[in-house]
């Protein structure tokens, strides 16, 4: 089975703008979970979503968004940009919630705020 | 709420020494613990969790709910144990709570 990709690998933004991140699970897993990553907080839960509706919210502002489709598929969205969120996003998928399944890690997005 | 601790940012050991990472949970319910590890230049991934009582790549991990934690232990450290490794927590609603994680490192 093809892991879980993420999309785009790399990216630069200016604060102020805005951002989405793309996420694809692995084939028949239905729960896909956001973390971001930073040297300073670790791996901090962002949100899960589990059959297009979001199952848990992490702390969080309301700047960051997110959506499954019917797929599974997943997106992020971080809008106003901060320096703070520059970050590395992770995404994972289960077959079912993260909390009962293994999670499987794509290898992220590194997203420079500037 | 619940809350995972790993005191230790780095932790150095020579090859052949023992291994303990430590993990502390705060959470009153019944947790589900898990350890997570990551690789240099690789993805993220489960090493153990603690309802499966395996033993994965000479780990081991026992939840000890007097002390309310589970820590990762291994007999004699390898090169290839350095890692970042992160322990999580499932609590209300299956959410997981990682830990902040902790970089082993192995020496010749």
């Amino acid at each position: 089975k093809a892991g879980v990709t993420q999309t785009p690998r790399y990216l630069i933004k200016t604060r102020g703008q805005q951002v989405t991140l793309s996420c694809s699970p692995i084939s028949g897993h239905r729960s896909v979970s956001w973390y971001q990553q930073t040297p300073g907080q670790g791996l901090q839960f962002l949100f899960e979503y589990f059959s297009e509706t979001q199952r848990n919210k992490g702390n969080f502002p309301g700047r960051f968004s997110g959506r499954q489709f019917s797929n599974s598929r997943s997106e992020m969205n971080v809008s106003t940009l901060e320096l703070g969120d520059s970050a590395l996003y992770l995404c994972a998928s289960s077959p079912g919630l993260a909390g009962v399944y293994e999670q499987y890690f794509g290898p992220g997005t590194r997203l420079t705020v500037t | 709420a619940q809350r995972v601790t790993q005191p230790e940012k780095l932790l150095s050991v020579f090859k052949g020494a023992p291994v303990e990472l430590k993990c502390n949970y705060s959470y009153s319910g019944s947790p589900e613990l898990f350890w997570y590890v990551q690789y240099s230049r690789q993805r993220l991934q489960l090493l153990l969790r603690h309802i499966s009582r395996e033993s994965i790549k000479g780990f081991t991990a026992d939840l000890n709910k007097g002390e309310t934690s589970f820590h990762l232990k291994k007999p004699f450290a390898q090169e290839e144990d350095s890692a970042m490794y992160y322990c999580a927590l499932s609590g209300p609603g299956n959410k997981l709570v990682f830990g902040a994680g902790t970089i082993l490192r192995v020496k010749s």
